[in-house]
């Protein structure tokens, strides 16, 4: 089993779409989790952190379940320049910071 | 500007001949840390550093190096590059506070190496 596991897509989805990604995460002790962005062959870059408490940032929320080890990341008003690539990341926290990245879904936003 | 570099960008060689990637970060970061990345695979681990001269391996360290001179630069040396070590590579940077919820990594723009 993958430590942390995300349905590849690609979601296809219309501009102004909502769509939502989910995670889900093997290691209980995990620390903190993320959302990572990354454009086709570019560096991922943060695009938000996750808090058991949910939390929002624009048309981006996240949202932590740490009864059910899941992560979610929804995009409300879909723009075209969402298209990318998500990551799912897990920080497993040894100390120092110990990363875990999922595998990413593919989102493409359509005119 | 705050950014962590990476040199080259590209880069196609053969078999057993030893190459650098160089990394470099001037945020004044104490951690370090080199990815690779494969289709169907996500970011992988190679090695990281903590401070200077502190280096541990990652979740796939075969076939590589690095060293931890000064606080700025981490080289990733492949000695005898194969096949199976053609990649996307990143090196990330953090500021290493020791707190997990903002101890956020921070990416070089990445190294596209081919080995024939």
């Amino acid at each position: 089993r993958k430590e942390v596991e995300q349905d590849p897509g690609p979601f296809n989805v219309p501009e102004g779409a909502t769509v939502a990604f989910n995670c889900t995460y093997s290691n209980s002790a995990s620390q903190s989790f993320f959302w990572y962005r990354q454009d086709c062959r570019k560096e991922p870059k943060l695009l938000m952190s996750v808090y058991s408490s949910g939390n929002e940032d624009g048309r981006f929320t996240a949202q932590l379940n740490r009864a059910s080890q899941y992560i979610s990341l929804l995009i409300r008003d879909s723009k075209l320049s969402d298209s990318a690539t998500y990551l799912c990341v897990v920080n497993e926290f040894r100390g120092f910071q110990k990363l875990v990245f999922g595998t990413g879904t593919r989102l493409l936003v359509s005119p | 500007e705050a950014q962590v570099t990476q040199n080259p960008r590209y880069l196609i060689t053969v078999t057993g001949k030893k190459l650098t990637v160089t990394c470099s970060q001037n945020m004044n970061h104490e951690y370090m840390s080199w990815y690779r990345q494969d289709p169907g695979l996500g970011l992988r681990q190679i090695y990281y550093s903590m401070n200077v001269e502190v280096t541990d391996k990652g979740d796939v360290p075969e076939g590589y190096k690095v060293s931890r001179k000064e606080k700025r630069n981490f080289p990733l040396i492949l000695e005898s590059p194969s096949p199976n070590q053609t990649s996307l590579y990143f090196c990330a940077s953090s500021p290493g506070t020791g707190q997990p919820s903002t101890d956020t990594q921070y990416f070089g723009p990445g190294t596209r190496l081919t080995v024939l």
